[in-house]
């Protein structure tokens, strides 16, 4: 079964902190893995996006790094800011089988970051 | 200028009503998708489209109807509401991986949500 494991599921920590998200998937056949950053009240936004081939992608102060083999990714957010408080979506895709039109993304169930001053 | 857009963004309704909400993409896309977001923040598919052509179509009660007039809208139409529909119902669209390829072409571009309450 195709699932994406996030943890932890929340988060708090103090402006100027480093911290890591972990995010482990068991999507088969892999395609991407993405990191998608939602504020509240908004639609996910990407943030990263790495194929298998890819250990580690970065994006400002957001760095995504992958492992295939074990299939597990991590996002680590350096010097946080308060406006890095939102919730940090793991998705792994995989082509469907139709011409490959479309990836059908496995969401995770995200984890809540608070930022506190 | 709003990629992709939703209306209405808050929609309060009473139970057994049917209802409708509209997306609109204003970036050229091909594909456009409709997804669930419970109480729990999971988000999950629910449809997808690609050039007015059904592609995804997860396990969703047939209350649920997509429509798709042209590549540029897809509206979700939900007849005899039930309290568990209750959700942030969000609209994306995305690239058509044939044409554009390359990594990261159909990175999906969410809009902002509409958050349905069924009382």
């Amino acid at each position: 079964k195709n699932q994406v494991e996030q943890s932890p599921q929340s988060l708090i920590i103090l402006e100027g902190k480093n911290c890591t998200l972990q995010c482990n998937y068991t999507v088969s056949p892999f395609s991407n893995l993405r990191w998608y950053k939602q504020d509240t009240g908004r639609g996910p936004v990407s943030l990263t996006i790495m194929t298998f081939s890819e250990n580690t992608k970065s994006n400002g102060r957001y760095t995504a790094t992958l492992d295939a083999d074990t299939k597990q990714s991590s996002l680590h957010i350096t010097a946080s800011q308060l406006s890095d408080s939102a919730s940090y979506i793991c998705v792994v895709s995989f082509n469907m089988n139709y011409g490959g039109a479309t990836n059908k993304l496995i969401f995770g169930t995200g984890t809540l970051l608070a930022v506190q001053p | 200028d709003t990629a992709v857009s939703q209306t209405p963004k808050y929609l309060v309704t009473q139970m057994g009503n049917d209802k409708s909400i509209k997306c609109e993409q204003n970036l050229g896309h091909d594909t456009m998708y409709w997804y669930k977001q419970d109480s729990k923040k999971f988000l999950k598919i629910m449809f997808s489209y690609n050039n007015k052509e059904l592609i995804i179509n997860e396990t969703v009660p047939n209350r649920f109807s997509p429509k798709s007039p042209d590549k540029a809208h897809l509206n979700l139409h939900i007849n005899s509401l039930e309290l568990g529909d209750s959700a942030v119902y969000f609209c994306a669209s995305s690239q058509d991986l044939k044409v554009a390829g390359g990594l990261g072409a159909d990175t999906q571009y969410f809009g902002p949500g509409t958050r349905l309450t069924v009382l």
